[in-house]
C-alpha cells in the first residue's frame, strides 16, 4: 500500500522565522514521484516541486530547500525567512510507477505565519 | 494560455438529489483526474479519464461516476447525494505521456444539506 504521512496538523511561526514541514511516505514502488503543493484560502493547489525516487540531490530554490532521504522514506520542506504571504496549508504527494496519474496525499500541515 | 477550469464554483444540493461538475482541462492536456476533498484532509482520488474511458479509480462507490469528451473536458456525476459528499471537488489534468506533472484547477465546492 502506498501513504503519505504528515505528522504536524498545524505549525505557527513568527515572520522571518524558518520553519520545516516533515512528510514520510510509504510505497513498494522502486520508481515514484514526490511532490508538496501548496493551498491557500483560494483552495486551488498550487504546486511547488517534484522528485523523482532516482534524484536524491536536495535543491534550494529561493526560500524554500527541500531534503529528500530514501533512507528514512522522508522528504522535508523548508522555508526559510517565512513571510505572511506563506500562510497555506501544504500537502505532501507520493505517485508510484505502479498506479501513474494517481497522486496519494497527506493529511497536510497549516502554516500561520504571524507579522 | 487557459491552465485548468472547473464550474461551477459553489454548489448546494440537498440529500437524495444529483449533481454534475464540469472541468476544462489545460490547452494540450488529454487526461483528467478528479479528487474529493472533505474539510482538514487531503484530497483523496475519485478517479481518471483518458481516451474518453476510466482509467483508473480510487475508493469509491459507483454513485460517483464521470464522462470525458472528444475535447477532453470532463464531467463528474455523483447520485443519491449524501451529508458526507460535501467537500471541494478538484479537478486536474495532464499529459497521458507526462503522467507525473498534473496541473488542478481552482475546484468546486460541493455543499450537500
Amino acid at each position: 500500500a502506498q501513504k503519505v504521512t504528515q505528522a504536524q496538523t498545524e505549525i505557527s511561526v513568527v515572520e522571518k522565522e524558518d520553519v520545516t514541514l516533515d512528510c514520510v511516505y510509504e510505497t513498494r514502488d522502486t520508481t515514484y514521484y514526490l511532490f508538496w503543493y501548496k493551498q491557500p484560502p483560494s483552495g486551488e493547489l498550487v504546486f511547488l516541486i517534484r522528485r523523482n525516487s532516482f534524484d536524491e540531490q536536495n535543491e534550494i530554490s529561493g526560500r524554500y530547500s527541500w531534503n529528500f532521504q530514501k533512507s528514512t522514506s522522508s522528504f522535508n520542506f523548508t522555508i526559510t525567512a517565512s513571510q505572511v504571504v506563506d500562510s497555506a496549508v501544504y500537502f505532501c504527494a507520493l505517485q508510484g510507477s505502479s498506479n501513474t496519474g494517481k497522486l496519494i496525499f497527506g493529511q497536510g500541515t497549516t502554516l500561520q505565519v504571524k507579522p | 494560455d487557459a491552465g485548468v477550469t472547473q464550474s461551477p464554483t459553489h454548489l448546494i444540493k440537498t440529500r437524495g438529489q444529483q449533481v454534475t461538475l464540469r472541468c476544462s482541462p489545460k490547452s494540450g492536456h488529454d487526461t483528467v483526474s478528479w479528487y474529493q476533498q472533505a474539510l482538514g484532509q487531503g484530497p483523496q482520488f475519485i478517479f481518471q479519464y483518458y481516451e474518453e474511458e476510466e482509467r483508473q479509480r480510487g475508493n469509491f462507490p459507483d454513485r460517483f461516476s464521470g464522462h470525458q469528451f472528444p475535447n477532453y473536458s470532463s464531467e463528474l456525476n455523483v447520485n443519491a447525494l449524501l451529508l458526507g459528499d460535501s467537500a471541494l471537488y478538484l479537478c486536474a489534468s495532464s499529459l497521458r505521456t507526462v503522467y507525473n506533472e498534473q496541473f488542478f484547477g481552482p475546484g468546486t465546492r460541493l455543499t450537500v444539506l
